[in-house]
């Protein structure tokens, strides 16, 4: 199995512009998660969705974010218009089952706003 | 609501020495509680997980953990660290709330191991 896949690695853009960030999931795993990580917030969860449903999205920072999941191996998170506090690491995760199960992360994309 | 703190941001310990990485919750129940390490650059990997039966849980990587009611802790264990060991080390827990499962991440120890 490849694991979580996440693109791109790396993206950086200009404050305004559209950002989308891609994931893979593992085949077979029910769940997939989007979160954020910095150095002042840490992780932070900003949405997950349980059979391509989204189930919570009280994590999204605001309007700007948006998240998709067209179907059971694809999912994207958009941020449209791009600012520069969005830099961050953005890791995808997905798990089969939750509670007791641990999550499988992607390397995640790290996204610079200038 | 559920909360997780690792007091230690930092930890420099020498390779071949032992290791403890705190974590501490807050949940009126027993949460399902996890350990996960980031090496730079990468995703957070699964060390080890726990949720019900013995309290003490081992993990990949020689790496153990005590899950300790009385103390609402969920301490991370290694007896002799390896320079690979050198990474950041989350304490996350998971519990019900609403009919959901929310996992909460700590905000990470960094480990340095001195050669």
């Amino acid at each position: 199995d490849a694991g979580v896949i996440q693109s791109p690695r790396h993206e950086v853009t200009e404050m305004g512009q559209e950002v989308t960030l891609r994931c893979k999931p593992i085949s077979g795993h029910d769940y997939l998660f989007w979160y954020r990580q910095t150095m002042m917030r840490g992780l932070e969860l900003l949405i997950y969705f349980n059979n391509n449903v989204p189930i919570d999205d009280s994590g999204m920072p605001e309007d700007r974010f948006s998240a998709k999941m067209p179907n059971a191996s694809f999912s994207t998170l958009k941020i449209q218009p791009s600012e520069p506090r969005d830099s961050a690491v953005y890791f995808c995760a997905s798990s089969r089952g939750q509670g007791t199960v641990g999550y499988t992360f992607g390397s995640g994309t790290r996204l610079t706003v200038v | 609501a559920q909360s997780v703190t690792q007091p230690d941001i930092h930890i420099t310990v020498s390779e071949g020495a032992s290791l403890e990485l705190r974590c501490n919750y807050s949940y009126g129940a027993t949460p399902y509680l996890f350990w996960y390490v980031q090496s730079p650059g990468q995703g957070l990997q699964l060390l080890l997980k726990y949720f019900s039966g013995d309290t003490l849980v081992q993990g990949i990587k020689g790496f153990e953990a005590e899950f300790k009611r009385s103390q609402s802790s969920f301490n991370l264990r290694k007896p002799s660290v390896h320079w690979s060991d050198a990474a950041e080390y989350f304490c996350a827990v998971g519990a019900k709330t609403s009919g959901t499962y929310k996992y909460i991440f700590g905000t990470g120890t960094r480990l340095k191991v001195l050669a």
